[in-house]
């Protein structure tokens, strides 16, 4: 069975600071699929990142970085500097290699930043 | 630009009521995707469809229904059969190979009167 976790329901930070939102995901595949998309007050989902299960390197773009480690299931993502326009949910997805138009959702991060 | 158009943002539905929630893509996609977000539970599949006139059924299909007669359009149906309709509906689109990530309309907002 393919389940993503996203234990963080919502998060609150001061402006400037660092945060991390955390991603766990389950899946017997050996070949999958990792987002990350950004849902603003407006409602539409915004693609961030994808990453295949071949491909371990952390990425870095701009202010965001995501570290992704497959020995603990995980694909998090951290907001360094964080802005009030970051204020949004998150979502992390998992799409399998065999059904590829399947994608399984975690149930969100909500993040509020602070001015 | 290209992109998914949902209308209408808002709607309402009286009991007993079928309601038909539009979306639309111009990003030249074979597969589209509706989904329902509910506070605290992401987002679930109901139905998606990878070509025209084919499609399947999500986690969450029952009191829906769709149709796939153009490549363009996705039309999902709330029948009388939904019990608890209010909820976030969401559509999106790929191109339906190489795992592309989708991309989202900005949703319809359904309430019952």
């Amino acid at each position: 069975a393919q389940k993503v976790t996203q234990a963080q329901t919502k998060i609150s930070v001061v402006e400037k600071e660092d945060v991390t939102l955390d991603c766990v995901y389950e899946t017997r595949d050996t070949t999958y699929y990792l987002f990350w998309y950004k849902q603003p007050p407006s409602g539409e989902l915004v693609f961030l990142i994808r990453r295949n299960s071949f491909d371990e390197q952390n990425e870095i773009s701009g202010r965001y970085s995501w570290n992704f480690q497959k020995s603990t299931s995980s694909f998090n993502f951290t907001i360094t500097a964080s802005q009030v326009v970051d204020s949004a949910v998150y979502f992390c997805a998992l799409a399998q290699y065999v059904k590829s138009n399947q994608f399984y959702f975690g149930t969100g991060t909500s993040l509020t930043v602070i001015p | 630009d290209g992109g998914i158009t949902q209308s209408p943002k808002y709607l309402f539905r009286k009991e007993g009521q079928n309601v038909t929630l539009s979306c639309e893509q111009n990003l030249n996609h074979d597969a589209m995707y509706w989904y329902r977000q509910d506070p605290g539970q992401g987002l679930r599949l109901i139905y998606y469809s990878q070509i025209v006139n084919d499609f399947q059924k999500g986690d969450i299909a029952e009191g829906y229904s769709v149709s796939r007669e153009k490549k363009e359009s996705f039309p999902l149906t709330v029948t009388s059969a939904q019990k608890n309709p209010t909820a976030f509906y969401l559509c999106a689109s790929n191109p339906g190979t190489g795992h592309q990530p989708q991309h989202f309309g900005d949703g319809t907002r359904l309430s019952i009167l």
